[in-house]
């Protein structure tokens, strides 16, 4: 069965380092996604992405962070300078084109482990 | 008040027993519901969607929705050790970022 895939598995980094984090979506998906799991709280979106660019972002999402599809297979989250508070969980979804509710379900990859010390 | 509320749990229950999960919402314009169940750092797996108000059975687990009351459950029967994982819902309006509840972890017991 087709699935998300995510890497690197764990990212470990220093405060003020950038870091790329990689997502290969499902291969017919178009909608991508990024959210994030702080330890023990809520998971929490980051930004969507169709069509070459954001469809919608959060709040989190401020200018430390950016997304890029670089090739017709890869989805990357760049984080700028990393913080303290940037250690998280962080997965991509994607979902597929389509009318109504089965475009609409988004299916999660395995995640990436990001430590900032 | 908080979007999507659910209670963390932790929640034991012996194998075989029927198990109800449950989560309340603010915003009535959600049109769809999903549960996703997640096991110790891993990714969120898809488990049931559901749009609008009604139920949905897959086997052992049925979904209801009911949006009048702004309230969802996950109902799992004959609950098995490997349904142990924390359960998540999850909602939004169409084609937008999903709102998650905090999850509530479910051990079942042998």
């Amino acid at each position: 069965e087709p699935e998300v895939t995510q890497t690197p598995s764990h990212q470990v980094t220093q405060m003020g380092q950038e870091v790329i984090l990689r997502c290969v979506p499902i291969s017919n998906h178009l909608y991508f996604y990024w959210y994030r799991q702080i330890l023990g709280q809520k998971v929490e979106f980051l930004v969507s992405f169709y069509n070459n660019e954001i469809s919608e972002k959060s709040e989190i999402f401020d200018d430390q962070f950016s997304v890029e599809r670089p090739d017709g297979s890869n989805f990357t989250l760049k984080i700028r300078s990393t913080k303290l508070e940037d250690s998280a969980m962080y997965f991509c979804a994607s979902s597929a084109p389509g009318q109504g509710a089965r475009g609409n379900e988004q299916f999660f990859g395995p995640g990436t482990r990001l430590t900032v010390l | 008040q908080k979007e999507v509320e659910q209670d963390p749990g932790p929640l034991s229950v012996p194998e075989g027993a029927i198990v109800s999960l449950n989560c309340t919402y603010s915003n009535s314009a959600f049109q769809y519901f999903m549960w996703y169940r997640q096991y110790s750092r891993k990714g969120p797996e898809l488990l049931m969607y559901t749009y609008s108000s009604g139920n949905k059975e897959d086997g052992r687990f049925t979904a209801q929705v009911d949006k009048s009351s702004k309230y969802i459950s996950l109902f799992i029967r004959d609950s098995q050790p490997s349904d142990s994982a924390t359960y998540l819902c999850a909602m939004n309006q169409a084609g937008t970022a999903l709102i998650f509840g905090k999850g509530t972890t479910l051990s079942v017991s042998s």
